[in-house]
């Protein structure tokens, strides 16, 4: 089962506009982690946020997480036509693996 | 060493037919997990090891799977008899235990296998 949902599932943008997207989460966990796949290929960690921390930045990414509402959003600023991908938040319950949302399938038009 | 590496790419394989896949995971990474993805759907579980412990199975991972770790190093997930429904990537991550629960995995490319 899939303890994630990544919304929208599909993103159209310009090069150079931001592009968001949110996960929602069932149960509490020890973190959420953000994924990025390009297509045939495994997947690229990105960046980990703890469940004690509400922000995180990494180059152009901003992970925020709201555990009251059991949900996260990664923003990535200025996007560029290489961050066409799809990408999955992940969570982390204590045990010991991570559980994979749908996914998020993200186009950046040059 | 310079990341996880899976072996085959790619599998083409008649139904009924067995099929093996290889990981082997960075050096220092003592977790070792499978993964299976279907298209247009995220990665679901499978097993993971901790060295050559295999420590949890989803129910996913039918009695026609198995997969093993012999020396805590490379990791083998077999599938008998394939079904078509087996078709998917079969995706291999591993991480350091002692760095858990806050660090992400280090993922290889897959194994995409097309039971035909």
């Amino acid at each position: 089962s899939q303890q994630g949902e990544e919304d929208p599932q599909a993103l159209s943008i310009q090069e150079g506009e931001n592009a968001t997207m949110n996960c929602s989460y069932k149960t509490s966990i020890n973190n959420l982690q953000w994924y990025r796949q390009n297509s045939g290929r495994g997947l690229v960690h990105l960046i980990l946020i703890r469940s004690n921390e509400r922000e995180k930045h990494s180059g152009r990414l901003r992970v925020t997480l709201d555990t009251s509402k059991k949900s996260s959003s990664l923003l990535i600023t200025a996007s560029r036509a290489a961050d066409t991908a799809s990408y999955f938040c992940a969570t982390d319950r204590g045990y010991q693996k991570v559980t994979f949302g749908i996914g998020t399938k993200l186009q950046v038009i040059p | 060493d310079t990341g996880v590496s899976q072996n085959p790419r790619h599998k083409i394989t008649k139904r009924g037919q067995n099929v093996t896949f290889r990981c082997d995971p960075i050096s220092e990474h003592n977790r070792l997990y499978w993964y299976r993805q279907t298209l247009g759907q995220g990665p679901e579980f499978l097993t993971y090891f901790q060295n050559e412990a295999q420590l949890e199975k989803s129910r996913l991972l039918s009695d026609r799977f198995s997969a093993e770790r012999p020396k805590g190093s490379f990791s083998t997930l077999e599938i008998q008899r394939t079904e078509q429904g087996d078709s998917a990537m079969y995706l291999c991550a591993s991480s350091p235990a002692d760095r858990l629960p806050n660090y992400g995995y280090t993922f290889g490319s897959g194994t995409r296998l097309t039971v035909v």
